[in-house]
C-alpha cells in the first residue's frame, strides 16, 4: 500500500539534473511532494490532481499518470539547497489519509 | 503567523510507560494529522482529527489515542510503551476543505528505553 519510489538515493554535481519516481499499486486521486532535510520538518513542494497535470515549482517540476498510478519528480540544474529526502505522497479517492513513500535521499555536491 | 509546534521536543520514557505529546496547527487550520517517523524511513500515517473527532486511522494499535480540543490543538496519546515506539513523531495540519498541503511540526523525539 505505501507508495514505492526509486532510486532510493541520488548523488549530483551541482547543476546536474534528476528524476525521482513515485508509483502505487492503488488508483490514485492525488500526489504530493514533500522535501525533509535532516533534523527538520517536511516542506510542501507541490500537488497534482488526477488529470495528468504538470506542475512547477522554480526548477522542479512534476507528472502523475493516473492511468499508470505513478508521479515522477523532475530537479533541473540542481542546486546544493535541494540537498535532503524527497517522499511523494498519495491518497485515493475513498480516503484523503495521506500515505508517504519509501523517500528518495538526493545530495547535491560542489 | 505561527506555524505548527509541537511538544515538547525530545523525551525519553521506559517500556510500559505513557506518553503524551501536543500539537498546535497552524493558525487558521481545522485539521490535524499525526505521523510516525522511525530512522531513515518515510511518515507512517497514524491518524487525522476533525472537529474533534477521529476521522481518519493508519495501521496503529489501540495503544495509540488521540484528541482534538475546540481550538484544533491536539494531543497524541500512547500507552505501554515498546521499543519499537520510538521515534520522531510528526504533526502535520491542513484544512479540511483543501486539496491538500500540509504544514508539519518540528516533531517531536521519542526514545524508549
Amino acid at each position: 500500500q505505501q507508495p514505492v519510489q526509486s532510486p532510493q538515493a541520488v548523488i549530483l554535481r551541482e547543476g546536474e539534473d534528476a528524476v525521482i519516481n513515485c508509483s502505487s499499486s492503488k488508483a490514485l486521486y492525488s500526489v504530493h511532494w514533500y522535501r525533509q532535510k535532516h533534523g527538520e520538518a517536511p516542506v510542501f513542494l507541490m500537488i497534482l490532481l488526477k488529470g495528468g497535470e504538470q506542475k512547477g515549482h522554480e526548477k522542479i517540476s512534476a507528472s502523475f499518470n493516473e492511468k499508470k498510478q505513478q508521479s515522477s519528480l523532475y530537479l533541473t540544474a540542481s542546486q546544493l539547497s535541494y540537498s535532503g529526502t524527497y517522499f511523494c505522497g498519495t491518497d485515493g479517492e475513498d480516503t484523503d489519509k495521506l500515505i508517504f513513500g519509501t523517500g528518495t535521499r538526493l545530495q547535491v555536491f560542489p | 503567523d505561527a506555524g505548527v509546534t509541537q511538544s515538547p521536543t525530545h523525551l525519553i520514557k521506559t517500556r510500559g510507560q505513557q506518553v503524551t505529546l501536543r500539537c498546535s496547527p497552524k493558525s487558521g487550520h481545522d485539521t490535524v494529522s499525526w505521523y510516525q517517523q522511525a530512522l531513515g524511513q518515510g511518515p507512517q500515517f497514524i491518524f487525522q482529527y476533525y472537529e474533534e473527532e477521529e476521522r481518519q486511522r493508519g495501521n496503529f494499535p489501540d495503544r495509540f489515542s488521540g484528541h482534538q480540543f475546540p481550538n484544533y490543538s491536539s494531543e497524541l496519546n500512547v500507552n505501554a510503551l515498546l521499543l519499537g515506539d520510538s521515534a520522531l513523531y510528526l504533526c502535520a495540519s491542513s484544512l479540511a476543505l483543501n486539496t491538500g498541503e500540509l504544514f508539519f511540526g518540528e516533531g517531536s523525539r521519542l526514545t524508549v528505553l
